[in-house]
């Protein structure tokens, strides 16, 4: 089975400009999550959506915001980039998100390389 | 709030080296842990996972003891190969909120031959 894919791979925006990054998670997984990891950092959480709602969302601006679609897929928007922003954007997937469950293994994906100049 | 705190690197060992990777947290009520591991431009991969106290979690030589008495979850090695180089992560799961992960900063590792 595939694993989590995101796209794009790579992409270089300017400042003040807006982005759209984009996540498939696994096929029957039902919660996406995504996250800033800084270069030299660990991730940091952004949002989580599960059956497209918000059901988690992290210290970001308002300029983040992100949305799950019927199918699962998400996309995370950024707009009026910052040069700040520049960062690896991480999606994970997991079967649910169900608080006070015993576990749920969150899979990542590769990664969107964002560089704001 | 929750938090990861882990040893800060770059650590440089040689090859068949004992590695310990030093990692403590802060958490409200049972929160699971890991470790997970960056290879040079890659994503994460999950390392290995404990998510009760005293749980051993263990895989490709790796181990890590949940210690609910010390708040720690080390992560060792007993011989480690230069395939081993990479970032590795310290974090746990809050349960209380939906499962989001909260990274440690990371730390780098080198193995040199």
């Amino acid at each position: 089975d595939a694993g989590v894919t995101q796209s794009p791979t790579h992409l270089i925006k300017t400042r003040g400009q807006h982005v759209t990054l984009r996540c498939s998670p696994i096929s029957g997984h039902k919660s996406v999550s995504w996250y800033q990891q800084v270069l030299g950092q660990g991730p940091q959480f952004i949002f989580q959506y599960y059956e497209k709602e918000e059901r988690g969302r992290g210290n970001f601006p308002d300029r983040f915001s992100a949305r799950q679609f019927p199918n699962y897929s998400s996309e995370l928007n950024v707009n009026a980039l910052l040069l700040g922003d520049s960062a690896l954007y991480l999606c994970a997937s997991s079967l649910v998100a169900l608080a006070g469950a015993s576990y749920n293994e969150q899979f990542f994906g590769p990664g969107t390389r964002l560089t704001v100049l | 709030g929750n938090s990861v705190t882990q040893m800060e690197g770059p650590v440089t060992l040689s090859e068949e080296a004992f590695l310990t990777i030093n990692c403590t947290y802060t958490a409200t009520g049972y929160p699971s842990l890991f470790w997970y591991v960056q290879y040079p431009g890659e994503g994460l991969q999950l390392l290995l996972k404990a998510t009760k106290a005293d749980d051993k979690g263990s895989n490709k030589g790796f181990e890590a003891t949940y210690r609910k008495e010390t708040t720690s979850f080390h992560l060792e090695k007993g011989s480690v190969q230069v395939s081993d180089s990479a970032v590795y992560f310290c974090a746990l799961s809050d349960k209380t909120s939906y499962d989001k992960v909260i990274f440690g900063p990371g730390t780098s590792l080198s193995v040199i031959p």
